[in-house]
């Protein structure tokens, strides 16, 4: 069974970092891409990234390019979405999605996770 | 970007009604049409992909048409499991967009 699941709830202040995961498993990891998603509270899906877990090459949004970063290991089939120094703004739910065909079609989600920012 | 335009942001129905829900998109974006579920609280779901095409596992109510820049989702006998948001979303060109969003109520 193939599975996406990320990492717990949040509770972060302004200007502190934080990494946040996703752990696939029940499938060849490294053959699929990984794309983040972003829900703020009460509206739509965003396109944040997506990354190739075989390589690490990434596309990031041009709408979240420098706030941002994608990466990942392999070695223990985990995808992590980061930020250096977080706003209010980025509170939201994020999830991660597995990507089919080359990278193209979502097929499976994570649970996402909940990041909040408050002073 | 791509903008991607649903229609209508919400929609009032009835157990065993047969909804449309309409996508456009703001250039031709071929057949890279997907369509998920998402329920509140939960995480999306995976419905339709190639305009047409049932990820695994989903029932045939479900159904997708169109191309070029209209694009369509009709659920057939309605559900009360059905009531939801649905998003459409391109992946013809970079960055990938989503629709704003269709909540179908009861």
């Amino acid at each position: 069974e193939v599975q996406l699941v990320q990492s717990g709830a949040e509770i972060k202040k302004p200007g502190e970092s934080l990494r946040i995961s996703c752990k696939g498993s029940g499938y060849s990891f490294a053959s699929y891409w990984i794309s983040w998603v972003r829900q703020m509270p009460g509206k739509g899906l965003e396109w944040m990234g997506r990354i190739d877990p075989s390589d690490s090459y990434t596309n990031d949004s041009p709408s979240f390019q420098g706030r941002v970063s994608i990466s990942a290991d392999k070695s223990i089939n985990t995808v992590y979405l980061q930020w250096s120094s977080l706003r209010a703004s980025d509170t939201a739910m994020y999830y991660c999605a597995r990507l089919r065909d080359n990278g193209y079609v979502i097929d499976f989600w994570g649970q996402g996770t909940l990041v909040a920012v408050s002073s | 970007d791509i903008q991607m335009t649903q229609s209508p942001p919400s929609l009032s129905a009835s157990v065993g009604d047969r909804v449309t829900i309409t996508c456009r998109a703001s250039q031709g974006i071929g057949e890279y049409l997907a369509w998920f579920q998402q329920k509140p609280g939960k995480a999306p779901k995976s419905l339709i992909y190639d305009v047409s095409s049932l990820q695994s596992g989903v029932p045939s109510k479900f159904s997708g048409s169109g191309s070029g820049t209209d694009f369509t989702l009709t659920i057939s006998s309605l559900q009360p499991e059905d009531f939801a948001t649905y998003y459409c979303q391109q992946y013809n060109s970079y960055p990938y967009t989503f629709g704003q969003g269709t909540k179908l109520e009861i």
